[in-house]
């Protein structure tokens, strides 16, 4: 969807590095949710951030949402093989409490080892 | 637990045929949502049903329908088939968790469309 984009397209880094992706939405937002792929698998949940503000973190990933911007990013730290994969946003506009929601094209991440 | 399952894993169907997909969500899960994945995008949202009614349906034509079940498992139907149709189809089961529903995506549907 246009109304939330993504950035980069895709990423290739050198192991050990880090990494930001991120999301903005042309609409306001009730819940931003960051779920990993792996290709043509199911989606794995990493977090969700609804207040501005708000910064969350699993493992050494961490992700922030700017409600002033209505944008969303994630940043990984000395990044590793496991964390290749495709990283998508997805936005709740409805309140919808994330039954339904509105993602991007994804960001496609490979780490060199 | 196991988690959400979907059945067929891989599918390959002819233009103008009638497909239907499996879901089996999470045990305790109540919501199940349907999306569907074209190569190279991120999931569209299709259907949401809850407690077997349906809660919201995204942009897409009266070909694609679904229900849920009793056991709140649910079917994603599909007729009429065009070559567009040809996609990951993901379901996803959702709980409330710290006052957050989080959805438990399954491994999807690969419909192929020839």
């Amino acid at each position: 969807s246009q109304e939330l984009e993504q950035s980069p397209q895709s990423l290739i880094v050198q192991e050990g590095k880090n990494l930001t992706i991120n999301c903005t939405s042309s609409k306001t937002l009730y819940g931003l949710y960051w779920y990993k792929q792996k290709y043509g698998e199911g989606l794995i949940f990493l977090m969700m951030l609804q207040k501005g503000g708000e910064e969350k973190s699993h493992e050494k990933i961490t992700a922030k949402l700017d409600e002033k911007k209505q944008q969303s990013s994630l940043h990984i730290t000395a990044s590793q093989p496991s964390h290749a994969g495709i990283y998508l946003c997805g936005a709740d506009w409805e309140k919808s409490s994330g039954d339904k929601l509105t993602f991007g094209t994804g960001t496609r991440l490979a780490v060199r080892p | 637990d196991a988690g959400v399952t979907q059945s067929p894993t891989h599918l390959i169907k002819t233009r103008g045929q009638h497909v239907t997909l499996r879901c089996s969500p999470i045990s305790g899960h109540k919501s199940v949502s349907w999306y569907q994945q074209v190569l190279g995008q991120g999931p569209q949202f299709i259907f949401q049903y809850y407690e077997k009614e349906e809660r919201g349906r995204g942009n897409f034509p009266d070909r694609f329908s679904a229900r849920q079940f009793p056991n709140y498992s649910s079917e994603l139907n599909v007729n009429a088939l065009l070559l567009g149709d040809s996609a990951l189809y993901l379901c996803a089961s959702s709980r409330l968790a710290g006052g957050i529903h989080e959805q438990y995506f399954g491994p999807g549907t690969r419909l192929t469309v020839t």
